[in-house]
């Protein structure tokens, strides 16, 4: 059974850093693709950023380009988003999602999220 | 930018719903995908491909549509099926984007 589970989100001071990871299981990590997608609470969906299977290849979206890095673990079948100078915008909802084989592909699978709160 | 209508849909169990997503750019090789959220859980695969599918969905929901415009339809309304709908273009080059979601209500 694919599973993706989040952790290490919580509350952090404005300008401050945070790193997610999300540990997975159940499928072959290193082949597929990984995205981070964020959600305000009762809003709607936004991509942060994506990975290669081999981590070669990442793109963000241009709100967070900068300020995120995405990386990953296959070894630990772990993807991470090490997250800098956060504002309150940033307070949201992050998924980690499978991605297919290649670049492009649906989001077969999320993890459960995990909150992220800017104070300011 | 993808364009979902109506934004909330308010149907009965049993009638038939369907919820439109439309692209301000061809979306290529039909790189369009469904989703379906309920309060407190994560973004659920329903189609991808544009018509396909994914693993262990009811035939009750079908997508359908191509270049700009597609549609999500379910056919007989259970209780479970109302929530928020997402549509999806993961084409080869980022970004990703999502439409701004159909919420389904029961009537």
């Amino acid at each position: 059974e694919v599973q993706l589970v989040e952790s290490g989100g919580g509350l952090v001071q404005s300008g401050g850093s945070l790193r997610l990871s999300c540990a997975a299981s159940g499928f072959t990590f290193r082949n597929y693709w990984m995205h981070w997608v964020r959600q305000v609470p009762g809003q709607g969906l936004m991509w942060v950023s994506r990975i290669s299977g081999d981590g070669s290849d990442t793109s963000y979206a241009d709100s967070v380009k900068g300020r995120f890095t995405i990386s990953r673990d296959n070894a630990k079948n772990t993807l991470y988003l090490q997250m800098s100078r956060l504002r309150a915008d940033d307070t949201t909802v992050y998924y980690c999602s499978r991605g297919g084989a290649f670049s492009y592909g649906p989001f077969d699978y999320w993890g459960q999220g995990i909150l992220v709160t800017v104070s300011s | 930018v993808l364009t979902q209508s109506p934004g909330t849909l308010s149907l009965s169990p049993g009638e038939r719903a369907t919820l439109s997503c439309r692209a301000s750019q061809t979306i290529s090789i039909n790189y369009l995908a469904w989703y379906q959220q309920k309060p407190g859980q994560a973004p659920r695969l329903l189609i991808y491909a544009a018509s396909t599918r994914a693993t262990g969905i009811p035939d009750r929901f079908s997508g359908g549509g191509s270049g700009t415009d597609f549609t999500l339809t379910i056919s007989r309304l259970e209780p479970e099926d109302f929530a928020v709908y997402y549509c999806q273009e993961y084409g080869i080059s980022p970004p990703s984007t999502f439409g701004q979601g159909t919420q389904l209500e029961i009537k």
